[in-house]
Parts: C-alpha cells; sequence; structure tokens
C-alpha cells in the first residue's frame, strides 16, 4: 500500500512562473520530509527538507510547506528555470534511516 | 564529495539467468540500500542494510537476496532473472544520524529479455 503518493505524474511550467508540486502521506508517524530531484540517467540528489515541527523551510528559489493536519506537503520553486526540469520525489521518513518515495512528479519547465 | 558508485549503467540479461548488481560507497557509512525506480510507481525499497553481514527486507524483496561482506559494498542478486524484473537498479548509501540524507549512485538499466 502506498504511504506517499504524489498525485500530479507530471507538470508543465513556463520558466520565470511557480512551479507547485503535491505531495500527500497516510502515515502520521512520519516527522521528517526530504525532497529529492532526478535528472534522466543519474541518481537522486537531495533538494531540501523539513522537519514535522516547522510548516515552512526555504532555500533560495525552493520552499517546503508541511500541513500535518492535512498530511499534505508541496515544494515551490520560484522561479523556475529550465534547468529544473526533472523527477521531483518527497521522501518521508518516521525512523529517520529508512525513507518512503513517493511516486513522483516529472515537471517540465518550458523556456 | 560522496560518492556511490555502481557497478554497470545498462545491462541486458536473459531470463533465468543469475545477475549481480553492485554497489560501493566511500564515504564509511554504515547504511545502504537498494531500490528500483519504475514509471509510476516511483522508488520502490528491495533490501537495506545497517552493517556488515546485516540485511532486512524492504517492500518488494521477492526474487532478489543481497551480500553485505565489506562495509563499502553492498551487492543486489537476482537468483534467476525474470522480465519483470526489468527497471532502473538505485544504490543508496547513508551515515545512521537520523534524517541525514541518502546518497544516490547514478543506477543500473537492467532490461531482462
Amino acid at each position: 500500500d502506498q504511504q506517499v503518493k504524489q498525485n500530479s505524474p507530471s507538470l508543465s511550467v513556463q520558466e520565470g512562473r511557480i512551479s507547485i508540486l503535491n505531495c500527500d502521506y497516510t502515515n502520521s508517524m512520519f516527522d521528517y520530509f526530504l525532497w529529492y530531484k532526478k535528472y534522466p540517467a543519474e541518481g537522486p540528489t537531495f533538494l531540501i527538507s523539513i522537519s514535522s515541527i516547522k510548516d515552512k523551510n526555504e532555500d533560495g528559489r525552493f520552499t517546503v510547506f508541511l500541513n500535518k493536519s492535512a498530511k499534505h506537503l508541496s515544494l515551490h520553486i520560484v522561479p523556475s528555470q529550465p534547468g529544473d526540469s526533472a523527477v521531483y520525489f518527497c521522501a518521508p521518513t518516521n525512523t529517520g534511516n529508512q525513507f518512503y518515495f513517493g511516486t513522483g512528479t516529472s515537471l517540465t519547465v518550458i523556456p | 564529495d560522496v560518492k556511490v558508485t555502481q557497478s554497470s549503467r545498462y545491462l541486458v540479461k536473459r531470463t533465468g539467468e543469475k545477475v549481480f548488481l553492485e554497489c560501493v560507497q566511500d564515504m564509511d557509512h554504515e547504511n545502504m540500500f537498494w531500490y528500483r525506480q519504475d514509471p509510476g510507481l516511483g522508488l520502490r525499497l528491495i533490501y537495506f542494510s545497517y552493517d556488515v553481514k546485516m540485511k532486512e527486507k524492504g517492500d518488494i524483496p521477492e526474487g532478489y537476496s543481497v551480500s553485505r561482506e565489506k562495509k563499502e559494498r553492498f551487492s543486489l542478486i537476482l537468483e534467476s532473472a525474470s522480465t519483470n524484473q526489468t527497471s532502473m537498479y538505485l544504490c543508496a548509501s547513508g551515515s545512521p544520524i537520523i534524517n541525514e540524507k541518502l546518497f544516490f549512485g547514478s543506477g543500473t538499466q537492467l532490461s531482462v529479455l
């Protein structure tokens, strides 16, 4: 049973606009949430994370929002750039060492 | 820079063959993981290991086994490859520090014919 879902398999955004990627989870024990970015033929790389004690974390153009009551998190990319075109995975954890990856959202930023 | 190296980028095997996927990390990480990535299913955990000679089943261990004889090396074994094991295989390593991010290899695209 998929504990982590990213309901949009793909997303297209114009360069310079905001990209919003969503992630829903079912396990209320998850207490730390990471986002990974994956280019074709490469392994995923860590992008940004958030602890369950916060509701927002920002790093440059990337901001992650967490709504614990809704079991929902989102990644905002502003402004979007063509180099952001990749597959994005959310990956919560409740043990600190085992991560549960979502299904991924393929983002295309159109120049 | 942390390096996680997977021995092959592309592999083509025949049904019934025994397949070895090798992964080596250079950061002295205790934790190592094998995932497979399939369209629409994301990354699914096959096996993981928190120490040498130790292994734990992930979500989809059927048809796979692993070996961790040395800390830096974690091997995934397909005892008798089947077509439904055609996939992208990703190895990752991480420290035992709570919530520490994982580092991934570039992946092995395995095709079983």
